[in-house]
């Protein structure tokens, strides 16, 4: 079935560890999103791809990086200089400008 | 600064009845308003909208958009439990990124 996968679904880290989350789609679309939702709040953007090897940061970019090698795959490492990272964090993909983003399932990190 | 805002941020209902969600935005080069509904995890598309005045339907929800007042409601009548969610609402701007509100938490009581 086509739809976007995120791994793991439960990610806890130690201070000071980078970690990597996965967002893989096979729904053919250009754009990729990375969203950060806490607890009662709506969802923030976090980066943006609109093609590949081309992203953009969103409005709480600092401490976190990705890259987009493959139009199918969009991982977010949140790194160190991210003081709370603590989230769940949600990976979308939309085909173009008048269609709606699709969702993975999540994946929420915590921070031991 | 793009924004968008809902109202009201948490409503409790009982079933039957029918309840409206609100979303306001303000947001240079608007391209779309979408609804999205969150029980657990991933957000679940509902509806977008990109005209004024043209009613969305689907089942007993409904929405409406209206570029002139920069608002759109969400209707769902007859209430079910099941509808117990966080109601999200969006905006799509130039850049094809999306502005999300806070969210409305409906809980629907038996």
């Amino acid at each position: 079935d086509g739809g976007i996968t995120q791994s793991p679904k439960y990610l806890f880290r130690k201070e000071g560890q980078n970690v990597t989350l996965s967002c893989e789609q096979n729904l053919n679309h250009d754009a990729m999103y990375w969203y950060r939702q806490d607890p009662g709040q709506g969802l923030r953007l976090i980066y943006y791809s609109q093609i590949v090897n081309d992203f953009q940061k969103g409005d709480i970019a600092e401490g976190y990086s990705v890259s987009r090698e493959k139009k199918e795959s969009f991982p977010l490492t949140v790194t160190s200089a991210q003081k709370n990272p603590t989230a769940f964090y949600l990976c979308a993909s939309r085909r173009g400008e008048y269609t709606e983003a699709f969702f993975g399932q999540g994946t929420r990190l915590t921070v031991v | 600064e793009d924004k968008v805002v809902q109202s009201p941020l948490s409503l409790v209902v009982h079933e039957g009845d029918t309840v409206t969600l609100n979303c306001s935005y303000e947001v240079t080069n608007f391209r779309s308003l979408l609804w999205y509904k969150q029980e657990k995890k991933a957000p679940t598309f509902l509806f977008m909208l990109t005209s004024s005045g043209i009613e969305k339907k689907s089942g007993r929800l409904s929405s409406i958009l209206d570029k002139k007042e920069l608002f759109s409601i969400l209707n769902i009548t007859a209430t079910q439990t099941g509808d117990s969610a966080v109601y999200l609402c969006a905006v799509s701007n130039y850049g094809q990124n999306f502005v999300f509100g806070p969210g409305t938490r409906l809980s629907v009581l038996p």
